[in-house]
């Protein structure tokens, strides 16, 4: 069965300092990986996605994961933040074949201080 | 751009009631989901729609949920009989078919069981 872990529960970084969330998966095979921010009272927004290719994924609001086979994992980074990233984030894996059901890790909120 | 949309917001219910929580996917995707995410834990599949029949559900989805889709355009998620267990966000993902595999999610329905 897929499972996927964020091993921070919350992260405080400052404005303008870099980030890295982290991501690991359990799968049998290659993953389709996803992250999605939840800013409050927000659905879930796609930042970016991996599928097959290049392991560096650039997203949106100059977000980048890398896929990393040998350890299972799919860091979420941001060279400098800004306080509007303060948000929850979710990893979510998928099955390849179809449109099968994300699972998603318990989520990282980032807080952002001046 | 087109997006999901759920109603209610938010929907306030005494235990044992019926509660239907509503979603209007993107117009031209043919895959549907409802997902749930209890306060403080991650987001959960709960089921999955396409061609007018369930295609999987998970261990959560018992008989006291149904999914409809009663038109063109809304996909309905049914409670039975409400437990207050069951208080938590559910959220609504469409996605096209193909090998994108995106899912775009709503911006959720607060269930709160009194």
């Amino acid at each position: 069965a897929q499972s996927v872990t964020q091993p921070d529960i919350h992260i405080t970084v400052s404005e303008g300092a870099s980030l890295e969330l982290r991501c690991n998966y359990s799968y049998g095979a290659t993953p389709y990986l996803f992250w999605y921010v939840q800013s409050p009272g927000q659905g879930l927004q796609l930042l970016l996605k991996y599928f097959s290719g290049d392991t560096l994924v650039q997203g949106i609001k100059g977000f980048e994961a890398e896929f990393k086979r040998s350890q299972s994992s799919f860091n979420l980074r941001k060279p400098s933040v800004h306080w509007s990233d303060a948000a929850e984030y979710f990893c979510a894996v998928g099955a390849r074949g179809g449109n099968t059901p994300l699972v998603f890790g318990k989520g990282t909120r980032l807080s952002v201080i001046a | 751009e087109p997006e999901v949309t759920q109603t209610p917001s938010h929907q306030v219910t005494q235990m044992g009631q019926e509660v239907i929580l509503r979603c209007v996917p993107i117009s031209n995707h043919l895959y549907f989901y409802w997902y749930r995410q209890i306060l403080g834990q991650k987001v959960e599949f709960l089921v999955s729609f396409y061609n007018n029949e369930i295609s999987e559900k998970s261990e959560i989805f018992d008989d006291q949920f149904s999914v409809e889709r009663p038109d063109g355009s809304n996909f309905t998620l049914k409670i039975r009989s409400t437990k207050l267990e069951d208080s938590a966000m559910y959220f609504c993902a469409s996605s096209p078919q193909g090998q994108t595999y995106e899912q775009y999610f709503g911006p959720g329905t607060r269930l709160t069981v009194t």
